[in-house]
């Protein structure tokens, strides 16, 4: 069973306007990952935040992780049609429980000219 | 390094015909992963192996799949004799260590007719 559940399931927004997706997890976690996916292609990892860390920045990207909430986001920020791709969360499950990335079922997002 | 490459990209074959997917992971990463994926149930993860040995196998579906990975350069996944129901894109990742992020082929995309 999927991990993580990721909202929305779709996204359209316009160049120049900022996404966020959100993820959401049921079990303890040593580290979440997101991770885009090009139609037809492979899936690149995007960023990787800790279990301990409440936030993490890289280029444009904006990842935050709660896990009171057992919840993270991922804010694009000044979008461009180039993002435009299917983004999937991935959970690391704690070390007793193996070394299982797990994704969700992702968020398409469509970033229009 | 070229990535992890995936062998071949595309594969149709006939229901009851054995398949053979091919992976060679990132020289120096000691974990494979195999995963598939569907519309319908998104991203599974089918197995994974530490240092060339089966960890996990509790997402291979059934005994018509197998895996292997002889060397640390290369990983078979076999399915035999295979369905319709199989058709998917299967990929291949590969990692430095447990719990960081995952290098992922470009997948194999099977059609079984």
């Amino acid at each position: 069973s999927q991990q993580g559940e990721e909202d929305p399931q779709a996204l359209s927004i316009q160049e120049g306007e900022n996404a966020t997706m959100n993820c959401s997890y049921k079990t303890s976690i040593n580290n979440l990952q997101w991770y885009r996916q090009n139609s037809g292609r492979g899936l690149v990892h995007l960023i990787l935040i800790r279990s301990n860390e409440r936030e993490k920045h890289s280029g444009r990207l904006r990842v935050t992780l709660d896990t009171s909430k057992k919840s993270s986001s991922l804010l694009i920020t000044a979008s461009r049609a180039a993002d435009t791709a299917s983004y999937f969360c991935a959970t690391l499950a704690d070390r007793n429980s193996g070394s299982r990335l797990t994704f969700g079922e992702g968020t398409q997002l469509t970033v229009n000219p | 390094d070229a990535g992890v490459i995936q062998s071949p990209r595309h594969e149709v074959t006939e229901m009851g015909q054995e398949v053979t997917l091919r992976c060679k992971p990132i020289s120096g990463h000691d974990y494979l992963f195999w995963y598939r994926q569907t519309m319908m149930r998104g991203l599974e993860l089918l197995i994974y192996f530490n240092n060339n040995v089966p960890i996990d196998d509790s997402g291979m579906p059934e005994d018509r799949f197998s895996a292997k990975m002889p060397n640390a350069s290369f990983s078979t996944l076999k399915i035999q004799p295979s369905e319709p129901r199989d058709s998917a894109v299967y990929f291949c990742a590969s990692s430095f260590g447990a719990w960081t992020e995952a290098f992922f082929g470009q997948g194999t995309r099977l059609t079984v007719v």
